[in-house]
């Protein structure tokens, strides 16, 4: 089956680095996506990693294991705007296709 | 602004009605999507066009729901018959290649 799991909830304080993980299993994988969504609002993008390894964008760097099955998003020097919903999403198949994960909910704190 | 956009953002209606909902994809995208959101869940894929072609549809998806993309620019998603499990946000979303873009979609409540 395909399946994406990520934790429901975190928690991290203003200006320090949080990992969300992210373990998926699907069939004909091409590359995992990072949403982020803020509340009542679409997702927007963040990252797309087709090769293993850390691609960084700035504050958010993203990472890729395809033998692992396994992606992490890494957000440095958090801030308080940070807080929203972090979307895994495995592109799998010809039809572009998207798998989703439940979300990851962060909160930063001041 | 020329990203995505979504028609209504707000929909009331009573259990039983129809409702329509439009998207328009960027313009250059061939590619375009429907999903459903629920409070606390990631986006339930629905249905996806290449151009005017429907090429998937959700298992998910019982025969109440239609979409269509008549010229392979705007799309319609129809739910006929609402029922109150029916409300969500229903999110259209467009690309040309890998990344999609999402509209502000549409919050449906069924009453």
């Amino acid at each position: 089956g395909q399946n994406i799991d990520q934790p429901t909830e975190m928690t991290a304080t203003e200006g320090a680095i949080v990992q969300i993980n992210c373990t998926y299993q699907t069939s004909g994988f091409n590359g995992l996506f990072w949403y982020q969504q803020h509340a009542g609002e679409a997702p927007t993008f963040l990252s797309y990693n087709v090769l293993d390894g850390l691609e960084e964008k700035g504050r958010f760097s993203s990472f890729l294991s395809r033998s692992k099955g396994y992606s992490y998003l890494l957000l440095k020097e958090l801030q308080m705007k940070d807080s929203a919903s972090y979307l895994c999403a495995a592109h799998a198949g010809n039809n572009r296709k998207l798998i989703w994960g439940l979300g990851t909910s962060l909160a930063v704190n001041p | 602004d020329t990203g995505v956009s979504q028609d209504p953002r707000h929909k009331i209606t009573k259990r039983g009605q129809n409702v329509t909902f439009r998207c328009d994809p960027i313009s250059e995208h061939n590619r375009l999507y429907w999903y459903r959101q629920t409070l606390g869940q990631g986006p339930e894929f629905l249905t996806y066009f290449q151009n005017e072609a429907q090429l998937e549809k959700s298992r998910l998806l019982s025969d109440r729901f239609s979409a269509e993309r008549p010229k392979g620019s705007f799309s319609t998603l129809e739910i006929q018959r609402t029922e109150q499990g029916d409300s969500a946000m229903y999110l259209c979303a467009s690309s040309l290649r890998f990344e999609q873009f999402f509209g502000p979609g549409t919050r449906l409540t069924v009453l």
